[in-house]
């Protein structure tokens, strides 16, 4: 089992609509969780982070997380074409020194279409 | 906004040939990290520094090797370039500052190795 997965896509929203992004991982004793988004070509960029459980809203992102089912998502709300890019889900467990790590997953290929 | 550099943008090289290639950041990160990505790919994480003289070996093997003397400079190194190392460079770093353990990406290098 991967330690981060996420549905490869694309995802195909048309302008205006709701995208759903989701994504589980596989260690329990992970702390910190992120949204990346990276257009082709160009390096990852940190849109959104969420530590505990519940919802957290930034403009039209919303990033949800739920550590007991393992799970956590990013609602992207009246999606418009600039959106659309490769959205990367992180997972971060720090438990001091080398036992550090900054997982990504595969990423989900949004497309928004006008 | 994010303070992490990486020179060169753009590498062309022949095979055989020693290339280091630099990433600074000015943030006072503890946690530096090397990604690897083709084209359309995932990120494979090479190498981690979780402080000065502190390395480790990433999921992915490489024959790169990295060193962190400076806590603000992660140079990594290519002591006989290949045809197979060609692929783009990312450099990545993180706090935590403040509670937060955001990773921030430099802008990357693509090299090319003829």
């Amino acid at each position: 089992q991967k330690e981060v997965e996420q549905n490869s896509g694309p995802l195909s929203v048309p302008e205006g609509a709701i995208a759903s992004l989701n994504c589980t991982y596989s260690d329990r004793g992970s702390q910190s969780f992120f949204w990346y988004r990276q257009y082709s070509g160009k390096s990852p960029e940190l849109i959104m982070s969420i530590y505990s459980n519940g919802d957290k809203e930034d403009g039209r992102f919303t990033a949800q997380l739920n550590k007991a089912s393992q799970y956590v998502s990013l609602l992207i709300r009246d999606s418009q074409p600039s959106d659309s890019a490769t959205y990367l889900c992180a997972v971060n467990k720090d438990s001091g020194g080398s036992n550090y790590k900054l997982t990504f997953g595969k990423g989900t290929l949004l497309t928004v279409n006008p | 906004e994010a303070d992490i550099y990486q020179t060169p943008r753009y590498l062309v090289i022949g095979t055989g040939k020693k290339i280091t290639l630099e990433c600074s950041q000015t943030m006072g990160h503890d946690k530096m990290y090397w990604y690897q990505q083709d084209p359309g790919m995932e990120l494979h994480l090479i190498h981690y520094s979780y402080g000065v003289n502190s390395t480790e070996k990433g999921d992915l093997s490489s024959e790169s090797t990295v060193s962190r003397i400076r806590t603000e400079h992660f140079p990594l190194t290519l002591e006989s370039a290949r045809p197979s190392h060609t692929s783009q460079y990312l450099c990545a770093s993180s706090g935590p500052i403040m509670g937060n353990t955001e990773a921030f990406f430099g802008q990357g290098t693509r090299l090319t190795v003829v």
